[in-house]
């Protein structure tokens, strides 16, 4: 497609279930970024995937965090055992050369 | 690694320029962005500076850069209540697709 697309837009989820929160990249590029933004707060770096090298998974808070991605396409990002403290909109980006990040729209996940 | 600080809040006169400030810490980023998110949107990409340039103009949007105080600016002419938003400075490195640091964002109050 012609962005970047995140499902679903909005999730509501009880403490304690897992989340799966789905991305899909503008075809070809190659490079694929989560970013977690808190109410008020800037953007804090999780995980990025650059075609089919080991991902950067620095930014990972906690083992409950995973993510994955098959080559260039569709990656999911998978909460488990959510908390309240993982409330946030969940950013997906993708890139293709040094410059012109993409942006999805996000998920805006909250934990009730 | 990349740290990025700016101001939190910038409020000005419909019509007068607005000046948001940026500090980075790694010496090496090579691209430096600024972004502009609205109330419930994404991240909307305005403009981004090569490390090699001092300064880069786009209608009304000016970016200044000082490497030597790791300084970044930007500058929107003629403010309009439509650039009400927080802008989000962010760094890249080079070697090919390294993730964006991110500042932590400076909310812009436009009043007539």
């Amino acid at each position: 497609g012609a962005g970047v697309s995140q499902s679903p837009s909005n999730k509501v989820t009880e403490k304690g279930k897992d989340v799966e929160l789905r991305c899909d990249p503008i075809s070809g590029h190659t490079a694929l970024y989560w970013y977690r933004q808190r109410l008020g707060q800037g953007l804090e770096f999780l995980i990025y995937f650059q075609g089919n090298s080991a991902p950067d998974k620095s930014g990972l808070p906690s083992d409950r965090f995973s993510a994955e991605r098959t080559g260039e396409s569709v990656s999911t990002l998978t909460i488990q055992r959510t908390q309240q403290e993982d409330s946030a909109v969940y950013l997906c980006a993708s890139r293709k050369t040094n410059y012109g990040y993409t942006f999805g729209s996000g998920t805006r996940l909250t934990v009730v | 690694g990349e740290d990025v600080e700016q101001s939190l809040f910038l409020s000005v006169r419909e019509g007068d320029s607005s000046v948001i400030n940026c500090t980075y810490t790694d010496s090496s980023s090579t691209y430096l962005y600024w972004y502009k998110q609205e109330p419930g949107a994404g991240l909307q990409l305005l403009t981004y500076i090569f490390s090699n340039m001092d300064m880069k103009q786009d209608q009304r949007l000016t970016v200044l850069l000082n490497k030597k105080d790791k300084h970044l600016s930007l500058r929107i002419a003629d403010t309009q209540t439509g650039d009400s938003a927080i802008y989000f400075c962010a760094g890249t490195a080079l070697g090919g697709y390294n993730k964006l640091i991110f500042g932590a964002g400076t909310r812009l109050a436009v009043h007539p």
